[in-house]
């Protein structure tokens, strides 16, 4: 139980495009999704956290205009990448809590944006 | 805020023996610890989990250790195989809110055939 999806796992963009990468949660519904971004050799960085039904809570020094949050359902959370630059190539990761009594973290596969 | 580190970025270590991640973190609220194994170009994966309230919790050769009075937590890995090179993560959950989680730097661990 408790299994992450996400989509895509790789896209190659253009500078200027966005991009929308999905997370969804298969078998439970998951009121918060957390949404990484990790850079080479690195650790996992909190972008976001993702709030069904309201406004997601942005980290400090996350763009919320650049990096758009819908949380639409309990079972689906969206990232879209606006305007996309080569810096912002990255993987990006996102999680959901499980209703398990131990909090339950799970994580997607990821996705690994490449922008040109 | 929350502070998680690891003390070693490499371990290298001989197939069939025991390998030992070490973790440090410095929020004594920390109510809840999870180790994750990353794999290249996948997604964190659950090794195992342990709460405040506990200070051992084993696993399938897998044990974790913390320790609340300095703050440490350890991953020791028994028979280390290939399978088990990867990058760990250790993980902090802080209580009363504040509903995420923390990760250290991370250590690649690499498993000599």
């Amino acid at each position: 139980g408790a299994v992450v999806s996400q989509h895509p796992s790789r896209v190659i963009c253009k500078s200027g495009t966005s991009v929308k990468i999905e997370c969804r949660s298969l078998d439970f519904q998951a009121t918060t999704m957390f949404w990484y971004r990790q850079f080479p050799k690195q650790s996992l960085m909190l972008m976001a956290t993702s709030n069904e039904g309201s406004k997601a809570t942005y980290e400090q020094g996350v763009e919320k205009d650049k990096f758009l949050i819908n949380h639409a359902s309990l079972t689906l959370s969206t990232l879209t990448v606006t305007s996309a630059h080569p810096e912002d190539s990255s993987f990006y990761i996102c999680s959901a809590r499980a209703p398990r009594e131990d909090y339950g973290y799970t994580f997607g596969s990821g996705t690994r944006l490449t922008v040109v | 805020g929350e502070s998680v580190g690891l003390h070693l970025p490499t371990l290298s270590v001989q197939e069939g023996d025991n390998s030992i991640i070490n973790c440090a973190y410095s929020n004594s609220a920390s109510d809840y610890f999870i180790w994750y194994k990353q794999e290249s170009g996948k997604g964190p994966q659950f090794i195992i989990d342990i709460r405040s309230n506990m200070d051992k919790r084993q696993g399938q050769r897998v044990t974790v250790l913390l320790n609340k009075t300095v703050k440490h937590l350890s991953l020791q890995i028994a028979a280390t195989q290939p399978g088990d090179s990867a990058v760990y993560f250790c993980a902090v959950h802080v209580g009363g809110g504040n509903n995420r989680l923390a990760f250290g730097k991370g250590n690649q661990v690499v498993v000599i055939p």
